[in-house]
């Protein structure tokens, strides 16, 4: 167990729909990062929030936004779903900002766009 | 663009042989990272090599790092079943990005 919490496991969906994922990091970590895999793209950085900012952005779609909140943990909405959105979500943890250091990742979301 | 390419994608060897995979990046690191993914699950953390370290080793893995060739290599001896994931290079950028990008990965299949 990572220590850190995603939530829901498993999501699906339809297209237009809009989507909440969400992540427990863990004790300590301030770093939360967010990544979608897919089997044709890989996993894919979207953005790094540290203690409530945001440090770096990915590819990230205009239609995903994401926000850390002051008890650190953070929230991946994802709207005007497409098709192409189906993919295994994670985020993952760390206590620094660098990007360098190493990551806790959670079990993911599987979203199923339908 | 990914900044990590592993090679092979796939690779599939006996229980007990030894496995090699191999990761080229495109820009200057601070350290480079590689990860086991089992299927469907969340990435594992296995080792950690610094810009400056040219190996390093964790149990029966074993890590080089090649900054003049940008390229690292991941060896697992005596290969188990349950060594049997997806394993992933993932770097860091020099100029501080604040992100880790990940290849695509080596699909690893350990055959009893």
């Amino acid at each position: 167990d990572s220590g850190v919490t995603q939530t829901p496991k498993h999501l699906i969906t339809a297209t237009g729909q809009r989507v909440t994922l969400r992540c427990s990091p863990r004790s300590g970590d301030l770093s939360v990062y967010w990544y979608q895999q897919s089997l044709d793209q890989g996993l894919q950085f979207l953005i790094h929030y540290y203690n409530g900012e945001e440090r770096a952005k990915g590819n990230i779609l205009e239609r995903f936004s994401a926000q850390q909140f002051p008890d650190l943990h953070s929230e991946l909405n994802l709207s005007s779903l497409e098709l192409g959105d189906s993919a295994l979500y994670f985020c993952a943890s760390s206590v620094e900002a660098t990007g360098s250091e190493k990551l806790f990742f959670g079990s993911g979301t599987q979203l199923s766009v339908l | 663009s990914q900044q990590g390419e592993e090679d092979p994608q796939a690779l599939s060897i006996q229980e007990g042989e030894n496995a090699t995979m191999n990761c080229s990046y495109k820009t200057s690191i601070n350290n480079l990272q590689w990860y086991r993914q089992n299927s469907g699950r969340g990435l594992v953390h296995l080792i950690l090599i610094r810009s400056n370290e040219r190996e390093k080793h964790s149990g029966r893995l074993r890590v080089t790092l090649d900054t003049s060739k940008k390229s690292s290599s991941l060896l697992i001896t005596a290969s188990r079943a349950a060594d049997t994931a997806s394993y992933f290079c993932a770097t860091d950028r020099l100029q501080g990005a604040q992100k880790l990008v990940f290849g695509q990965g080596t699909r690893l299949t350990i055959n009893p």
